[in-house]
């Protein structure tokens, strides 16, 4: 069964980045999207933007755009998220999890890493 | 942006009971939604897509139904591993929108 391994984070100061990768298997990273949803504690879901790995191309949150940066290497079959310019509102557990084939809902999530902005 | 609404914010039932969640569009999004359960500290877990397909291992008594703008997601008999938070998500067009979720409390 897929996996998606997330790793990175930890504690930023504000006006940093901060970089979160998230590991597929070949299948996934050469045949699905994958995209990035943060939940701010006790907070729902928000969707950030989306890679499909094996072109490059990419899509992000209009809220988002100018900070945030999606990228993938086909060397180690993982994705990253970078967002920077963090501040206080940014701390949030940040997902990765795939796109079906036919229409972005996310099936299966990666475990989750906190990121926590604080001075 | 799409807006999805779902009601109730919270629901308080018991073991053995019927709940429906509803969850409303801003505008048309088809059948191009999902429902998902998310336990404390867990990643969300896909439980229909397409308004009312059951994804594989998902219990029978969960279902959806809708198009358009209105879905319901509906739980019967529920069962102790079914209290948690329920987001739907449209995914008609990006951004990709959730609801703001639905606590189901004993």
């Amino acid at each position: 069964q897929e996996q998606l391994v997330q790793s990175g984070a930890g504690v930023k100061k504000p006006g940093s980045s901060v970089k979160v990768s998230c590991k597929a298997s070949g299948d996934t990273f050469n045949n699905y999207g994958i995209s990035w949803v943060r939940q701010a504690p006790g907070q729902g879901l928000e969707w950030m933007g989306g890679i499909i790995p094996i072109f490059g191309a990419t899509n992000s949150a209009e809220k988002f755009q100018g900070r945030v940066t999606i990228t993938a290497d086909a060397s180690t079959t993982t994705v990253y998220l970078e967002l920077s310019s963090l501040r206080s509102e940014d701390t949030a557990v940040y997902y990765c999890a795939r796109e079906a084939r036919q229409g972005a809902r996310f099936d299966p999530w990666g475990q989750g890493i906190l990121v926590t902005v604080s001075s | 942006d799409i807006q999805m609404t779902q009601s109730p914010s919270t629901l308080s039932s018991s073991i053995g009971d019927r709940v429906t969640i509803t969850c409303r569009a801003s505008q048309s999004i088809s059948s191009s939604l999902a429902w998902y359960q998310q336990k404390p500290g867990k990643a969300p877990k896909l439980l229909i897509y397409e308004a009312s397909n059951l994804e594989s291992g998902v219990p029978s008594r969960i279902s959806g139904s809708g198009s358009g703008t209105e879905f319901t997601l509906t739980i019967t008999s529920l069962q102790p591993d079914d209290f948690a938070t329920y987001y739907c998500q449209q995914y008609k067009s990006p951004p990709y929108t959730f609801g703001q979720g639905t606590n189901l409390e004993i």
